[in-house]
This record gives structure tokens, sequence and C-alpha cells, in this order.
């Protein structure tokens, strides 16, 4: 099984700061099979990057995604109110088909 | 744009059954996609559960393999998820999603399933 390690754990930023998430595979992942989500208390989780770059439909080009080897980083350019939440990473691969990171709160400092 | 809606009991006692139904609406479920379950327990992270095509074809998360049965209705557009033997444990926040393949582009907004007696 492939894991997914984020870190940090927590975020705490300002509006307008850059944030900079992070997600490790302990095996290679193809750039294709990595997908970051947010989430916000109550709703269900939103599709943001696929492909490890691409923007989902509707996305803000605030917001991009990058990979380098095993090494996967989701940047928000300048942080709005409405980005404070949950972010998660996953992944398409071996049994389990489908696995996410433990999850990085971005709070608002 | 297709939409995802679940339903099903909130409460279910332990050692029974929990039985949900996601309903696809907007679109086909005999599209190209693959329909999914994923979980959320009380604060913590996501979990998937399963995936089903519209030809019946499925794959699960080895950990649940030997509880979980999803099932394909094309005559209603729908989908469901068995779940037998519950605990505690499997007390979560239960969406269904689309993949596209190897990502979620669209999810239902989740209905919370209580293991309880």
């Amino acid at each position: 099984e492939i894991v997914l390690t984020q870190s940090p754990g927590t975020l705490s930023l300002s509006p307008g700061e850059r944030a900079t998430l992070s997600c490790r595979a302990s095996q290679s992942v193809s750039s294709s099979y990595l997908a970051w989500y947010q989430q916000k208390p109550g709703q269900a989780p939103r599709l943001l990057i696929y492909g490890a770059s691409s923007r989902a439909t509707g996305i803000p080009d605030r917001f991009s995604g990058s990979a380098s080897g095993t090494d996967f980083t989701l940047t928000i350019s300048r942080l709005e109110p409405e980005d404070f939440a949950m972010y998660y990473c996953q992944q398409y691969g071996p049994s389990p088909l489908y696995t996410f990171g433990q999850g990085t709160k971005l709070e608002i400092k | 744009q297709v939409q995802l809606q679940e339903s099903g009991p909130g409460l279910v006692k332990p050692s029974g059954t929990l039985s949900l139904t996601c309903a696809v609406s907007g679109g086909s479920i005999s599209s190209t996609n693959w329909w999914s379950w994923v979980r959320q327990p009380p604060g913590t992270g996501l979990e998937w559960i399963g995936e089903i095509y519209h030809s019946g074809s499925t794959n699960y998360n080895p950990s649940l393999k030997s509880r979980v049965t999803i099932s394909v209705d094309k005559s209603k557009n729908q989908f469901s998820l068995k779940l037998n033997s519950v605990t505690a444990a499997d007390t979560a926040v239960y969406y269904c999603a689309t993949n596209v393949p190897y990502y979620m582009d669209v999810w239902g907004k989740g209905t919370t399933v209580t293991v309880s007696s």
C-alpha cells in the first residue's frame, strides 16, 4: 500500500500570504495519479487539482500543484478568507486503488 | 453536471448491516465513469471503500472487502453500498462520488451513519 504523508499537520497563515502544502508518497506515484481536495467543515471534499498540476473546473488560478519524484506540493499564491480549510492529497495506484493523505489544516493566524 | 445524493438509515445497530444508496441525476450511471463510496469517521480523514462500473465490475478496499458489497441498479440510475457486521468503528460520514478515473470529481453531500444500540 502506498502511504501519503502530508505536512505540516496544521499551517497557520494570514490572508494574502502564500501557502505551501506538502504530500510525500512512500513509493513512486505517477503524476497522472495524484489529486488534491479541499474540504470545509460540514461539506464534502472538492476536487482542486488532478494529474498533480491541472486545476479542476472553476478552481481559481491562485491554486497550483507541482511534483518532484515522490514529493507533491499544493501552493496557494495569495490566501483568500475562503481558502482556510482542510486539504487532502489522494493517489490512485496499487491496492487499495485510492488512498488519501491524513490532511493539512490551513487555519487563520 | 452530474449530481449525487446519498440516502439511507442514519442509525445502525452493532453487528447489523449498513445500507446506503446513491442516486445519480444529471447524467447516466451507464457513462464511462466508475462510481465510488468513501467514508470519513468523525474528526479524521478519508477512506475509500470501493467502486463499481455500470457493468457490475467492482473493486474494493482490502481492509473492508470481506464485509462490503457495492451494486448498481441501472433502471433507477443509482448504486448502493452494503457493509455488514458493523461496529462503532464504522460510524462515519459516507460519501458517494464519481471517478473519472484516477480522482473523484463529483461528490454527494454525504450522509452520517452512527452505529449504536
